[in-house]
């Protein structure tokens, strides 16, 4: 596609549930980054996929939260038995290879723990 | 734990005012980046700077990288309302994850 596509746009759970983020970056772009953002505030990294490399889980939260990202394209972050702290938004960005930090954002995905 | 300030953390000037905003960190890196985000969007490029010294101009934007490529800073002549926005810089390493700065939350008034 034309740009990086998140999927929902708009999430609303209750707290316990688990919720799947989907994430579609830039056909081509070897690199696939998770951020978490919340109202007004500054981007908190979670996860980094580069190529066929181990992802950088580093951000992660908690064990709580996971991501995969199958074939080197699509990407998957789950949230198990959320918690209202987990409410934000949540943006993927893609980029074209490791080193050229260019990102390119979705629009995220808002998700709200009732 | 390579951290980017941002300051100021908000500012709301007029229409037509010149502002200044700041990207500061202890560490090095290989290129900066600054992103405007809008209300429901992801944040969108405006330029990277790779060069210490270097000074890139958008318009009426000029962005500059400090000489050890440890800050960087985004100075808006008359400034518009289409400027309003989360101003967001990101420090790039060779290799791996970008590191974002909390942004600099900017209103421009008509």
């Amino acid at each position: 596609g034309a740009g990086v596509s998140q999927s929902p746009s708009n999430k609303v759970t209750e707290k316990g549930k688990d919720v799947e983020l989907r994430c579609d970056p830039i056909s081509g772009h070897t690199a696939l980054y998770w951020y978490r953002q919340s109202l007004g505030q500054g981007l908190e990294f979670l996860i980094y996929f580069q190529g066929n490399s181990a992802p950088d889980k580093s951000g992660l939260p908690s064990d709580r939260f996971s991501a995969e990202r199958t074939g080197g394209s699509v990407s998957t972050l789950t949230i198990q038995r959320t918690q209202q702290e987990d409410s934000a938004v949540y943006l993927c960005a893609s980029s074209p290879r490791t080193g050229n930090e260019k990102l390119f954002f979705g629009s995220g995905t808002q998700l709200s723990v009732l | 734990t390579q951290l980017l300030e941002q300051s100021p953390q908000f500012l709301s000037i007029q229409e037509g005012e010149n502002l200044t905003v700041y990207c500061n960190s202890s560490s090095v890196f290989s290129s900066l980046q600054w992103y405007r985000q809008e209300p429901g969007e992801g944040p969108v490029l405006l330029v990277t700077v790779v060069t210490g010294g270097e000074v890139k101009k958008l318009k009426r934007l000029t962005f500059q990288f400090g000489d050890a490529r440890k800050d960087s800073s985004l100075h808006i002549t008359a400034a518009q309302p289409g400027d309003t926005g989360l101003y967001l810089c990101a420090g790039g390493r060779n290799a791996g994850k970008s590191t974002f700065g909390d942004g600099t939350t900017l209103t421009v008034k008509p």
